[in-house]
């Protein structure tokens, strides 16, 4: 199983949106709900912020959101803050092997 | 609140064996599925298994298919993973991770290192 495509980078200015795209097959995205978004600082673990493809946990700022169409899956960041500088990694169910596949990551900077 | 503590990473020899652990607390453990995560240094990262609350189902990434055992203590609300045949590809930080909202990574813990290295 292959990873998830993403940009490796993306960059924008304070209060500015990005939107950071995830491809995938139909195999994986193309064909689950389960997709969701993850946030990791250096040296730290990820953190939980977009699930079932647009759903944010408890806590996670609405800022950001999440949507998909096909086989791609998008993280859009609104009203960008310097504390959104991060890794952010997509994953998917892949539902026919029953496992799940990660994207490659996507490193934003403000 | 939830908090996953691991524990068990090290230096271990290309072959080697090497049991990580990983304590829960703060919510029903016994009720939801929990997975291994893993990250190789300056990589990104890899889901490598994951468990049914009652350990009967388990999953595997094809990378570490029948060397990795993943197993639970509900008793001791503690999750296991008995890593056999290590490689030099197996170096990285172990994550576990809940499963609390069904297939998702919703809390992780601080990771483990683990070094596979002559």
């Amino acid at each position: 199983q292959s990873a998830l495509t993403q940009p490796a980078s993306v960059s924008g200015s304070l209060g500015q949106s990005i939107t950071i795209s995830c491809t995938g097959t139909s195999s994986d995205v193309g064909s689950t709900s389960h997709v969701s978004w993850y946030q990791q600082y250096p040296g730290k673990a990820p953190k939980l912020m977009i699930y079932e493809g647009s759903r944010r946990p408890s806590g996670v700022s609405d800022r950001f959101s999440g949507s998909k169409s096909g086989n791609t899956a998008s993280l859009t960041i609104s009203g960008l803050q310097a504390e959104d500088e991060a890794d952010y990694y997509c994953c998917s169910y892949v539902t026919l092997s029953i496992l799940f596949v990660f994207g490659s990551g996507t490193k934003v900077t403000v | 609140e939830v908090q996953l503590v691991e524990s068990g990473g090290g230096l271990v020899q290309p072959g080697g064996s090497l049991r990580l652990s990983c304590a829960a607390s703060g919510f029903t453990f016994s009720y939801y599925w929990m997975h291994w995560v893993r990250q190789a240094p300056g990589e990104g990262l890899e889901w490598v298994s994951r468990i049914r609350y009652d350990g009967g189902t388990t999953r595997y990434a094809h990378s570490v298919k029948g060397r990795f055992t993943i197993s639970r203590d509900n008793a001791k609300n503690t999750l296991y993973l008995q890593m056999d045949s290590l490689r030099a590809e197996d170096t990285a930080i172990y994550y576990c991770a809940t499963d609390l909202d069904w297939l998702l990574f919703d809390n992780w813990g601080q990771g483990t290192l683990v070094t596979v290295s002559s």
